[in-house]
């Protein structure tokens, strides 16, 4: 079964920064998806960016990029310019490409911005 | 707005209860997943519908049930409620097709149980 780690359970960046969150995943699979959710204190869970396993290109939206290393499993998410709204949790998703199979979460990493 | 919506936004029941939480998908999405969050804890995953039948399931308790309708909306049925049942339920719906397998996740349904 696939599992997926962020192994910074808080982080905190300054205002106008940029900050890096970690997440590592474990798979057998070649083709799959990754993403990045984010949940403000609202806890509405918004979809931030994705990633498909088959392209080498990382993903970009807006502030919010990704850096997919495949062979090292790894997928961070980097925040630049960071805003007092991108305080939240963060959860990294590994989504299988098989039948029967499913989302899988990981347990999420809070950041706080400082203003 | 993710287009994903649910009922109702807060549940107040007591022990030994059963209750129904309402899904309904954004338009065009065919698989619906039902989510359970305790405070301050990650996601758990609880039971995904496709098309109107079960696709996956995670660890969810013989006490809860799930369905998804003709019309893709789905409902959790939740019985013989414990207060450790208190969490945040989300609905996220999915197309599951050619390269949209993306969740979009509903406002939740808050359920306290006394």
């Amino acid at each position: 079964a696939q599992t997926v780690t962020q192994s910074q359970p808080e982080m905190s960046v300054q205002e106008a920064e940029t900050v890096t969150l970690s997440c590592t995943y474990d798979t057998s699979e070649s083709d799959y998806y990754l993403f990045w959710y984010k949940q403000p204190p609202s806890r509405q869970m918004i979809l931030v960016i994705r990633q498909e396993a088959y392209k080498q290109q990382n993903a970009t939206e807006n502030r919010f990029s990704v850096n997919f290393q495949k062979a090292a499993k790894s997928f961070s998410l980097k925040i630049s310019d960071s805003q007092l709204g991108d305080a939240a949790m963060y959860f990294c998703a590994y989504r299988s490409m098989n039948y029967g199979q499913n989302f899988v979460f990981g347990p999420g990493t809070r950041l706080s911005v400082l203003p | 707005d993710s287009g994903v919506t649910q009922t109702p936004k807060h549940l107040i029941t007591a022990t030994g209860q059963r209750v129904t939480l309402r899904c309904s998908p954004r338009s065009g999405d065919l698989s619906v997943y039902w989510y359970q969050q305790s405070l301050d804890q990650g996601l758990q995953f609880l039971i995904q519908y496709y098309n109107g039948e079960e696709r996956a399931k995670g660890n969810i308790l013989e006490r809860f049930s799930a369905q998804q309708f003709p019309d893709l909306h789905s409902e959790l049925n939740l019985s013989s409620l414990e207060l450790g049942d208190s969490a945040l339920y989300f609905c996220a719906s999915s197309q599951e097709w050619g390269h949209s397998y993306e969740q979009y996740f509903g406002p939740g349904t808050r359920l306290t149980v006394t």
